[in-house]
C-alpha cells in the first residue's frame, strides 16, 4: 500500500485480557519498527524487524509483549494479561534497508486498558 | 546512549510569526537527526533530515533546520507560521552503522493563536 496501515486503530482492553494489533509496512519496506507513546511522552522504542529477523527487542517492557513478523511483511504486537500501565498509542513505522532514510509511521493503534 | 532534549514543552506564536523549536542531542559522533510532526490522533510525519553534507537542512511545509556541531543543537525553524502548524513536533536522533534505531525526545507542543 502507499502508507504504513495499523488495525485496530482503537482497542479497549479489560485488565488481564491479551490483545494483538496489526501492522502493514509500505510493500518493500525491509525494515519494521515498533514504538510506544504514553500520553504526553515521546515515543519509545520496542522492538525492531529486519525482514522476518526480529534483531532487536531491547526495548520491549516486559515478557508479557511478543512481536513477530513471520513472511517478512505483516507485524503483530501481542501484548498478554494486559496491566493499566499498558495504556498508551502503539505506533509501527517501516523503512527501506541500510541507512540515511526516516521512518514512514502509521497512524497508531489507541490501546485504553480498563 | 544517544538521547535528545526538547527544553520548550509548550509553545505559543502568533500566526505570521517567527518559529524556532530548540533541539539538543548527546551522541557520541555524528548522529543522524530528524524532526517530526504529530497532529492529534495521528502518526507521525517526517518533517526534513540530516544526514551529512549541507549543515542548514530544507524541509517540507516551508520549515528548515540547522545542525550545529559545537552546540550540539539541530533546531527548527520557519519563519511565518500557519494556523495549520499547530501541532507537536518531535525532534529524534539516529545511530550510524547498524539498523539506525531512533531515539525521540519528548515533543514540543506549539499553539498558534490568531
Amino acid at each position: 500500500g502507499a502508507g504504513v496501515s495499523q488495525s485496530p486503530r482503537y482497542k479497549v482492553a479489560k485488565r488481564g485480557q491479551d490483545v494483538a494489533l496489526r501492522c502493514d509496512p509500505i510493500s518493500g519496506h525491509v525494515s519494521l519498527f515498533w514504538y510506544q507513546q504514553a500520553l504526553g511522552q515521546g515515543p519509545e522504542f520496542l522492538t525492531y524487524f529486519q525482514n522476518e529477523a526480529q534483531l532487536d527487542k531491547s526495548g520491549l517492557p516486559s515478557d508479557r509483549f511478543f512481536a513477530e513478523r513471520p513472511e517478512g511483511s505483516v507485524s503483530t504486537l501481542k501484548i498478554q494479561r494486559t496491566q493499566q500501565e499498558d495504556s498508551a498509542v502503539y505506533l509501527c513505522a517501516s523503512s527501506l534497508s541500510g541507512q540515511g532514510n526516516g521512518y514512514t509511521f502509521g497512524s497508531g493503534t489507541r490501546l485504553t486498558v480498563v | 546512549a544517544q538521547s535528545v532534549t526538547q527544553p520548550d514543552i509548550h509553545i505559543t506564536v502568533s500566526e505570521g510569526a517567527s518559529l524556532e523549536l530548540r533541539c539538543n542531542y548527546s551522541y557520541g559522533a555524528t548522529p543522524y537527526l530528524f524532526w517530526y510532526v504529530q497532529s492529534p490522533g495521528q502518526g507521525l510525519q517526517l518533517l526534513l533530515k540530516y544526514f551529512s553534507g549541507d549543515t542548514l537542512v530544507q524541509g517540507i511545509k516551508g520549515f528548515e533546520a540547522e545542525f550545529k556541531r559545537s552546540q550540539s543543537s539541530f533546531n527548527l525553524r520557519k519563519p511565518s507560521v500557519h494556523w495549520s502548524d499547530a501541532a507537536e513536533y518531535f525532534c529524534a536522533v539516529g545511530a550510524r552503522g547498524g539498523y539506525q534505531k531512533v531515539t525521540f525526545g519528548t515533543g514540543t507542543k506549539l499553539q498558534v493563536i490568531p
